[in-house]
């Protein structure tokens, strides 16, 4: 069974911190790209973050660009965010997602609330 | 970037019925659309990859078309459990975008 654990939310302070994980297990991990796809309270999702199955190709969305940077440990099945230069604007649920090639997200973490705020 | 457009932005329908949901893309692309279905509180499910497969274990009563710009999202015999808010999502080219959203409610 395909898995996706996300952990590492908080509170932080404007202008902090923060590293997200997400553990993944019941397929192999180190042949799926990866994705983190947000939701700020009460609005929509909002893709943040890919990377390829080696950890080789980045991409980010401009809203985040320069201050996220995704990674992967694929001796540990685990995905990496890290935040920093957070804003208030930063606050909302954290979903990891596994997107196979050519293909849409075809699983979900359970979210992880990160807040910013003073 | 590629702009992603619902419509409506919320909808309310009753049990047995069948609605449509549509979603335009700003520029062509392809067959690149998935559709997920989020209820309150909830991870998103995914419902639909390459516009119109279905995602493994997801009823047929869930269909999607289109190619290019424009997607349609149908869902037949409503049910309780299918009032939920949907989401259509371009992964043609990134950044990936996602529509605004399309709220089912019951009437």
């Amino acid at each position: 069974e395909v898995q996706l654990l996300e952990s590492g939310g908080g509170l932080v302070q404007p202008g902090g911190s923060l590293r997200l994980f997400c553990a993944a297990s019941g397929f192999t991990f180190s042949s799926y790209p990866m994705n983190w796809v947000r939701q700020a309270p009460g609005k929509g999702l909002e893709w943040v973050s890919a990377i390829g199955d080696n950890g080789r190709f980045t991409y980010y969305a401009d809203s985040v660009k320069g201050r996220f940077t995704i990674s992967r440990d694929n001796s540990k099945n685990t995905l990496y965010l890290q935040m920093s230069s957070l804003r208030a604007e930063d606050t909302a649920i954290y979903y990891c997602a596994r997107r196979p090639y050519q293909s849409g997200v075809d699983y979900w973490g359970q979210g992880t609330l990160v807040t910013v705020s003073s | 970037d590629i702009q992603m457009t619902q419509s409506p932005s919320s909808l309310s329908t009753s049990v047995g019925h069948r609605v449509t949901i549509t979603c335009r893309a700003s520029q062509g692309i392809s067959n690149d659309l998935a559709w997920f279905q989020q209820k309150p509180g909830k991870a998103p499910k995914s419902l639909i990859y390459a516009a119109s497969n279905l995602q493994s274990g997801v009823p047929s009563k869930f269909s999607g078309g289109g190619s290019g710009t424009d997607f349609t999202l149908t869902i037949s015999s409503l049910q309780p459990e299918d009032f939920a808010t949907y989401y259509c999502q371009q992964y043609n080219s990134y950044p990936f975008t996602f529509g605004q959203g399309t709220r089912l409610e019951i009437e």
